[in-house]
């Protein structure tokens, strides 16, 4: 079946310090990738919609400026949290897409903390 | 506006005991609508999609346009079935998933 791998699982940074997550497609090539946030007991929050070699698309009131995301090839898509603050602390949660008619499949996620 | 509705955060019951997670919908159209489940520590998995009016793992759920409702139900509920759910639609907008508030699913022996 299709896999989604996220990199790395956990991070600890330091407040002000930019901190990358790699979301990969295994088996697949994923035209469409999306970004989420997910805090404890809550639901997922879209972030963002990113599409191989075009610019990523932003939900409202998530910082295009501070969550930099690339879609540089059909299988891979990274989320960079720049000058991160402990308020960035989340779940962060990727998933890929080969075509629209076809399912989401979810990455295992990245825990994020800033100090 | 676009929207999906659980209006249950918790639900206990116990084992062998039926069960229904809620949810209802907001969409203009013809919607999709999928369960995703999350067992502790795992991943998101989709469990179902209406489309395929599939049965996984013993859960059913039926599209009620009527009611824009899209519950989960399983007649004899597992421990191993407790796990966050989450019942969710596509948009017609680049095909974004729109998540519920999730349902949290705790079977006790």
């Amino acid at each position: 079946g299709a896999v989604v791998s996220q990199h790395p699982s956990w991070v600890i940074c330091k407040s002000g310090t930019s901190v990358k997550i790699e979301c990969r497609s295994l088996d697949f090539q994923a035209t469409t990738m999306f970004w989420y946030r997910q805090f404890p007991k809550q639901s997922l929050m879209l972030m963002a919609t990113s599409n191989e070699g075009s610019k990523a698309t932003y939900e409202q009131g998530v910082e295009k400026d501070k969550f930099l995301i690339n879609h540089a090839s059909l299988t891979l898509s990274t989320l960079t949290v720049t000058s991160a603050h402990p308020e960035d602390s989340s779940f962060y949660i990727c998933s890929a897409r080969a075509d629209l008619q076809e399912t989401q499949y979810f990455g295992p996620g990245t825990r994020l903390l800033v100090l | 506006a676009q929207r999906v509705t659980q209006p249950e955060k918790l639900l206990s019951v116990f084992k062998g005991a039926p069960v229904e997670l809620k949810c209802n919908y907001s969409y203009s159209g013809s919607p999709e609508l999928f369960w995703y489940v999350q067992y502790s520590r795992q991943r998101l998995q989709l469990l179902l999609r209406h489309i395929s009016r599939e049965s996984i793992k013993g859960f059913t759920a039926d599209l009620n346009k009527g009611e824009t409702s899209f519950h989960l139900k399983k007649p004899f509920a597992q421990e191993e079935d407790s796990a966050m759910y989450y019942c969710a639609l596509v948009n017609n907008q680049g095909g974004k998933l729109i998540f519920g508030q999730g349902t949290e699913l705790s079977v006790k022996p």
